[in-house]
């Protein structure tokens, strides 16, 4: 069976410090797995997603994600915190015919 | 292409009403889901279709019906609400299974009384 942790429900950074958002998986098999943002009253937006090409994943609007294997982790990225960035952030792993959700971090980014 | 469509908006109903919510793509995607957002819970599969006909439980179905007799159209319907549905409702298309990026509608936010 598959699922996914996030291990922050919320994290707080200053405009133009790293963004660090973290994920662990598990899975039976080589997962596919996703990271979605979702800002105030809006659907689901794809930023990444990992099906076992390179390890490194970049993804829209300057975020990135590395795969770990021997971690089981796909933590999200970004070098310098807009504000734009203020949303929230899903790890999604794909299961077989479903999507298991994390329950979401929360990113605050002050002035 | 207006993508995945969703009605309505806002919903208010009370304890034992049922009423369907209606969503569309028109990208032409086999597969097409439900999921409910409750705070602090992530999104939770309530119902998804591989294709027009296929349908199958996630992981919340109990008070909820789907049914798929087009490509487009996926139709969620609450039998007798009940306060516990209250919540965000998403749907969401992808041209094939889970593995492939997943559009999301706008949202339903249903409040039952």
């Amino acid at each position: 069976a598959q699922s996914v942790t996030q291990l922050d429900s919320h994290v707080s950074v200053s405009e133009g410090t790293p963004v660090l958002l973290r994920c662990n998986y598990s899975s039976s098999y080589s997962p596919s797995l996703f990271w979605y943002v979702q800002h105030p009253n809006k659907g689901l937006q794809l930023l990444l997603k990992y099906t076992s090409a390179a390890t490194l994943v970049k993804g829209i609007n300057g975020f990135e994600a590395e795969f770990k294997k021997s971690e089981t982790s796909f933590h999200l990225t970004k070098p310098s915190a807009h504000m734009s960035d203020a949303a929230e952030y899903f790890c999604v792993v794909s299961g077989t015919d479903k999507l298991i959700f994390g329950t979401g971090t929360r990113l605050q980014v002050f002035p | 292409n207006a993508g995945v469509t969703q009605t309505p908006k806002f919903q208010v109903l009370k304890t034992g009403q049922s009423m369907t919510l209606q969503c569309a793509q028109d990208m032409n995607h086999e597969y097409m889901s439900w999921y409910r957002q409750d705070p602090g819970m992530g999104l939770r599969l309530i119902h998804y279709s591989v294709g027009a006909g296929i349908t199958d439980q996630g992981e919340v179905p109990n008070g909820y019906n789907v049914s798929r007799s087009t490509t487009e159209d996926f139709p969620l319907r609450l039998l007798s609400a009940a306060p516990s549905q209250t919540s965000v409702y998403f749907c969401a298309s992808s041209y094939y299974r889970t593995g492939y990026e997943q559009y999301f509608g706008p949202g339903t936010r249903l409040t039952v009384t």
